[in-house]
């Protein structure tokens, strides 16, 4: 079973603040990687699936980055507002294909 | 669309009692999981099916078992529910397996006593 570490656990930022978590996987076997947003309340909302060494997509505000030779993704957020308030999960998967394991998640707070 | 669409959305059980967590999709996905939520853990996968008719373990399979009715539906049982088992279940679905997004179902809130 993989180990996916997300960092930092949580985050506290001022509106306008521009922001980035980390994600680390095993880079051996690597298949994809997968960030989700979980507001309160509500259940896990994609926001981009990665699978190429180099991948960057880009969503709004909201941009993320793939190393797949060391095993890591980063998401950033640009002039963080309030409604980005969620815990930002990732989720690895290998070419085993046994499972696509979820790391605890960094949860971000924004004041206004 | 609905998307994906979890019954009951609350359930409270004594243990040793039995009962079906039902989950069904109308985005003609061909791969549906069961996942639980814990706090200070991460989603952890149950079980999942890849395709219509198949079925495999994932991290955390003991004490459940589960059915792939039809491409629409896939079913979470849990035959004796024990406290441990106490947690919020979410169904998914995605087109192709781990290399497209997963699509979440609200949820269910399970407690044992």
């Amino acid at each position: 079973i993989l180990n996916v570490e997300q960092s930092p656990q949580s985050l506290h930022v001022q509106e306008g603040d521009s922001t980035n978590f980390t994600c680390s996987f095993p880079s051996s076997n690597f298949y994809a990687l997968h960030w989700y947003r979980w507001e309160t309340a509500k259940s896990p909302e994609a926001l981009f699936v990665m699978t190429l060494n180099g991948d960057e997509k880009k969503k709004g505000r909201i941009s993320a980055t793939l190393n797949t030779k060391e095993g890591y993704s980063y998401l950033y957020i640009k002039g963080s507002q309030p409604e980005d308030s969620a815990t930002y999960l990732c989720a690895a998967a290998n070419q085993a294909g046994t499972a696509l394991i979820f790391g605890k998640g960094t949860t971000l707070s924004v004041s206004s | 669309n609905a998307g994906v669409t979890q019954t009951p959305k609350f359930q409270v059980l004594k243990t040793g009692q039995s009962m079906t967590l039902q989950c069904a999709q109308d985005m003609n996905h061909n791969s549906m999981y069961w996942y639980r939520q814990d706090p200070g853990m991460g989603l952890r996968l149950i079980y999942y099916s890849a395709s219509e008719g198949t079925t495999d373990k994932g991290e955390v399979p003991n004490g459940y078992n589960v059915s792939r009715l039809n491409k629409r539906e896939f079913s979470l049982r849990l035959e004796s529910a024990a406290p441990s088992q106490t947690s919020v279940y979410f169904c998914a679905s995605s087109d192709t397996g781990w290399d497209s997004p997963l699509h979440f179902g609200n949820g269910t809130r399970l407690t044992v006593t």
